[in-house]
């Protein structure tokens, strides 16, 4: 299974531009790159998912380089709601489902005022 | 997400017992999870089922049962609580249909066994 580092905890003011890198070093040519939001007392929630270069929605960007070794959410212009642990995934998700895909410790996201 | 719903969402009970867990979806899809979350650790799998006759162990699935009653539940049991399976557990989805569909989480139940 890769395994994935990511900050423990990241602290930035709203309207900013935030960046959270994960790195995945021994990620499988199968595996995709998933990033979950959990807040408090909430289940996480799918935020983005990417295989390479870069993925675009309506709530976040995806950077990863052409190594995959590494990937960068990317949250535009943050608001206090978005305070929250943010979770990398890296995993072969494709027909087999989700049992391959080991959560880390996340990244806590504090946004102040 | 009211899509996948757990019962209950707290649970206060003794070593000993025997507590069962339920989960229900209405997204029609195959795939349920099992997870358990403690502080420190993130989520950790503890079952997963990926239809009604497929059902198979996670990472830490020892002390654990499941059940899957029908392609839209799927409860965990624990046969004889202990204090060291206090935890936040947390049911999931995924649709087996197209190419690495996201897991859709409930709410959570929040278990102290004491």
């Amino acid at each position: 299974l890769a395994k994935t580092t990511q900050p423990i905890s990241m602290d930035s003011y709203e309207g900013q531009e935030v960046n959270i890198t994960c790195s995945h070093n021994n990620i499988a040519t199968n595996d995709y790159i998933t990033w979950y939001q959990q807040f408090p007392s909430q289940g996480p929630r799918f935020i983005i998912q990417g295989y390479k270069t870069k993925v675009t929605n309506e709530v976040a960007s995806l950077f990863i380089p052409a190594d995959r070794k590494s990937s960068t959410l990317s949250l535009p212009r943050v608001s206090l709601s978005d305070t929250a642990v943010y979770y990398c995934l890296v995993g072969d998700t494709y027909a087999g489902g989700y049992q391959k895909v080991t959560f880390g410790t996340g990244t806590k996201l504090q946004v102040i005022p | 997400d009211a899509d996948v719903t757990q019962t209950p969402r707290n649970r206060i009970t003794k070593t000993g017992k025997r507590i069962m867990l339920e989960c229900s979806q209405t997204k029609g899809h195959d795939r349920m999870y099992w997870y358990r979350q403690d502080p420190g650790l993130g989520l950790r799998l503890i079952y997963y089922s990926f239809d009604v006759k497929d059902i198979n162990k996670g990472e830490i699935s020892d002390g654990y049962s499941v059940s899957r009653q029908a392609q839209a539940k799927f409860s965990l049991s624990l046969e004889s609580a202990i204090p060291n399976q206090t935890a936040l557990y947390f049911c999931a989805t995924s649709d087996r249909q197209g190419d690495n569909q996201p897991q859709h989480f409930g709410d959570g139940t929040r278990l102290s066994i004491l």
